[in-house]
């Protein structure tokens, strides 16, 4: 079973405050993904990455930046959190077929107070 | 534009009958994968189905079904005898090719409600 490990799994902030999140797969995946789950948005891409180094823009990447340190590690940093930003945090994992299906972590609450 | 809709916000059902949900896409691909997505209540996010396009025939797992009408563009999620377990937030998605790589993008997710 593929496995994606994200961490803190709830993190509070304040506004203008650093957060990185972390996310581990230990799958061998090329493929790993940033959404941000909002109600009424479902699953939004911020950032993705098909490689170590590589780095993909996705739909809502303002105020995001993310990195591929490893083929198993993707960060994604938050460096003037702001309020907007409060939102739930998946990390995703697939390999680079398209019709592979992509693997989730648990998630991670962020709120930016 | 690539882009999957849901129209529908929620559905209740009663439990062992069966639940259709919608799914609209928009790709330019000549070539590409539908998918559905499962989040439980504890907010887990699971894989149930597949539908390549090239397939004529529908996909089938379980008690999971999809409805595949490449003409118009859609992908129905059908659950047949449903559970108490199968309330849950469904979400539609392709992967496509986007900025360089293969993204899976999502539509906004159908709450299933199902009663006993």
């Amino acid at each position: 079973e593929a496995a994606v490990t994200q961490s803190p799994r709830n993190k509070v902030t304040v506004t203008g405050g650093n957060v990185t999140l972390s996310c581990r797969q230990t799958n061998s995946h090329n493929y790993m993904y940033w959404y941000r789950q909002d109600t009424g948005h479902g699953l939004r891409l911020i950032h993705y990455s098909y490689g170590a180094g590589n780095l993909q823009i996705g739909d809502v990447p303002d105020g995001y930046k993310a990195t591929r340190t490893t083929q198993e590690d993707f960060f994604l940093l938050l460096e003037l959190a702001s309020p907007s930003q409060t939102s739930l945090y998946f990390c995703a994992s697939s390999d680079a077929l398209a019709n592979t299906e992509v693997f989730f972590g648990k998630g991670t609450r962020l709120t930016v107070v | 534009a690539q882009k999957v809709t849901q129209t529908q916000t929620s559905i209740s059902v009663v439990e062992k009958t069966t639940v259709t949900m919608d799914c609209v896409y928009e790709t330019r691909d000549s070539s590409y994968f539908l998918f559905w997505y499962k989040q439980t209540a504890s907010g887990e996010i699971v894989f149930l189905i597949r539908q390549d396009s090239y397939k004529k025939e529908n996909a089938t797992v379980g008690h999971y079904s999809l409805n595949f009408q490449k003409p118009k563009s859609s992908i129905g999620l059908i659950i047949t005898a449903t559970q108490i377990e199968d309330s849950a937030v469904y979400f539609c998605a392709m992967r496509v090719l986007y900025q360089g790589g293969r993204a899976l993008i999502f539509g906004t997710g159908t709450t299933v409600s199902v009663s006993p």
